[in-house]
Formats: structure tokens, sequence, C-alpha cells
């Protein structure tokens, strides 16, 4: 079955320094999308690629769809405390269109 | 405007028993998937219900079943409880095949002992 890996599992960070996380599917998607879980809480959908080489920007936050549809990355520039959350990917495939979630990326942002 | 509600929020069951978990959609979307999160890890899918109708499963035994009723709302229901089967159990609706992202509920936290 289809499945989405992501990396790196933890990341520490000191505040003001950037942070990349970096999915893969073993499968062509549909698209992808993103959500942020803090510490907690329940995941909170952020957005949704669709397009091959797709990029978009949600203020200090950068997603990237590959041009393959099988990778994604999400970058964002000067952390702050806020950032503090684990980062999903999810990747959308299949006749149904199931959502299938990578392991996630549990950044740390040091003050 | 109303998101997911799950129902209830904390659970303690015993090895053997059964549970049955609550979720209403949002306002507007008319499907509903389950996913279970083990501490640490990421959202596991469990089944998806759109017309009332199971439309896919995750890997997931018999144990797990679920209903959909006709005002989008969805039980999920886990039967001969496992210690394994502690975890965060997540609702998540969207409208349509399609739908752009899901919203999530907060979550059912239930503990097998």
């Amino acid at each position: 079955g289809q499945q989405v890996m992501q990396i790196p599992q933890y990341q520490h960070v000191q505040e003001g320094e950037d942070f990349t996380t970096y999915c893969n599917s073993s499968t062509t998607l549909s698209n992808i999308q993103w959500y942020k879980q803090r510490p907690g809480g329940h995941p909170v959908f952020l957005i949704q690629l669709v397009k091959s080489g797709e990029v978009k920007k949600q203020k200090r936050l950068t997603f990237q769809f590959g041009e393959a549809k099988k990778n994604s990355s999400l970058h964002i520039t000067a952390t702050q405390t806020t950032d503090v959350g684990t980062y999903f990917c999810a990747g959308q495939s299949g006749g149904y269109q199931k959502v299938t979630f990578g392991i996630g990326t549990k950044l740390q942002v040091i003050p | 405007d109303a998101g997911v509600t799950q129902s209830p929020t904390h659970l303690i069951k015993t090895r053997g028993q059964q549970v049955t978990l609550r979720c209403s959609p949002k306002s507007g979307h008319d499907t509903v998937s389950w996913y279970q999160q083990a501490l640490g890890q990421g959202p596991q899918f469990i089944f998806q219900y759109y017309e009332e109708e199971e439309r896919q499963r995750g890997n997931f035994p018999d144990r797990f079943s679920g209903h959909q009723f006709p005002n989008y709302s969805s039980e999920l229901n886990v039967n001969a409880l496992l210690l394994g089967d502690s975890a965060l159990y997540l609702c998540a609706s969207s409208y349509g095949a399609l739908g752009y992202g899901y919203t999530f509920g907060s979550g059912t936290r239930l503990t097998v002992v």
C-alpha cells in the first residue's frame, strides 16, 4: 500500500534559525497536504498542493510539491516559539483518495 | 460555525470491553474519516464513510467497525478491546472525495487497562 515517509523525525532549532521537513511518497500523489499539531492538540490543516512543481507561501512558511508529485517539503524561515509542534505531511491518492499521513517532524524551538 | 465535535473526550475501558466513539462533522461536510494516533506517531487511517457507506478501509481488524447516519454524523465501534488499542482517536471531516483538506476534531483519548 501507499507509504509516506517523513524526515527528520525530530528537530531542535535556535529561535531565528530556519527549519525544513521533507516528505516522500512511495506512489504518485493527487495532492499533498500539510498539517500542524500542537502538543496535546489535534492536527490542523495548513495547506494543500495539487500541481506538479507547485510552490506556495504562507508568511514564513514555504511549501513545495515535487515535479513527479511524489515528494514535498515545508520550510520555515526564522523560526519563532509559536512554531513549536509536529508537522505532518499527508498524501492523497487512490480511487477514493485515501489520505495517508507521514510520521511527522517534531519541531522544538529554543528561545 | 461548528467545527468537528467528538465525544467523549476521554475514556477508560477494560480489556475485552466494547467502546463507541462519536463524531459530528463540520457543517457542510459529508465525508467522515477515522484515524488512530498512537503516542509519537502519525495518524493511521481506519476507515472513511460517505453516503452512509464505508468507502475505504485501512489495515485494521474487523473489531473496528463504524457507521454514518443520514445527518453525516458517525460512530466508531471497537470490540474486544486490547491494551494496544489505547490511543487518540481522531475524526476528520471533509466535503466530497477531494475535499480541500481535513478538519479534525479534538479526538477521544482511549485508555485500555
